[in-house]
């Protein structure tokens, strides 16, 4: 199975403020033949189901703020939010789709 | 308007069973496969177990592995997850998710959870 590891565990940011979150998979999940990266981003907040923010490591979904971007490739990658805003405050998850799917263990952003 | 609603939680002594249910509609569901991800109280995001679109194959975490049966009846337009032998660790909320990466972008939708707690 694929593991992935986020750092940190949590982060506090002021407002208007850069927060980086890294995430790792224990393998590469880059598949040459269509040259993508089966990563996605998801933001969740409380009492809510997880909300879809970026996929292919660096695709942002439709409606989703252009603060937020997406990096990285093979085993390492990075979630930007490129100036903190009060509603993004939440807990962030990592996701690899390449074999079977797999979570990292999350981490909270706070102010 | 794809939605997915989930039924079937609820109180279950350690050593029970339970099933889950999630009525899907808004896309053609037998053509997507579906998967179940669960989240413990206060703890992150679980990836369960998976069907194929004709529900030919079957993918379970190692957590569960044994002891739930994943299925969907296509003409229901419905998704389960059979879960035998629970135990404490096993309570959370339990997510139907449908989530696509077979075309060039991501489809993925979530129910709202259902509560499955597992105590005597």
């Amino acid at each position: 199975d694929i593991v992935m590891t986020q750092s940190p565990d949590s982060l506090a940011v002021s407002l208007g403020e850069r927060a980086t979150i890294n995430c790792k998979s224990s393998q590469s999940i880059f598949y040459n033949p269509n040259n993508k990266n089966y990563l996605a981003w998801y933001q969740q907040k409380p009492g809510q189901p997880p909300k879809l923010l970026i996929s292919w490591a660096s695709t942002r979904e439709s409606g989703v703020p252009d603060r937020f971007s997406g990096s990285g490739s093979g085993t390492h990658f990075t979630l930007t939010i490129s100036s903190l805003q009060a509603e993004d405050v939440a807990v962030y998850y990592c996701h690899q789709y390449y074999s079977a799917r797999t979570f990292g263990q999350g981490t909270k952003v706070e102010v | 308007e794809v939605q997915l609603l989930e039924s079937g939680g609820g109180l279950v002594q350690p050593g029970g069973s339970l099933r889950l249910s999630c009525v899907a509609s808004g896309f053609t569901f037998s053509s997507y496969a579906m998967s179940w991800v669960r989240q413990a109280p206060g703890k992150g995001l679980e990836w369960v177990s998976g069907i194929g679109g004709s529900g030919d194959i079957t993918y379970y975490a190692d957590s569960v592995k044994g002891r739930s049966t994943i299925s969907r009846d296509n003409s229901r337009s419905t998704l389960f997850l059979q879960m035998n032998s629970l135990r404490a660790e096993d309570t959370a909320i339990y997510y139907c998710n449908y989530f696509d990466s077979s075309g060039s972008g991501v489809l993925d939708y979530w129910g709202q959870g259902v509560l499955v707690t597992v105590s005597s």
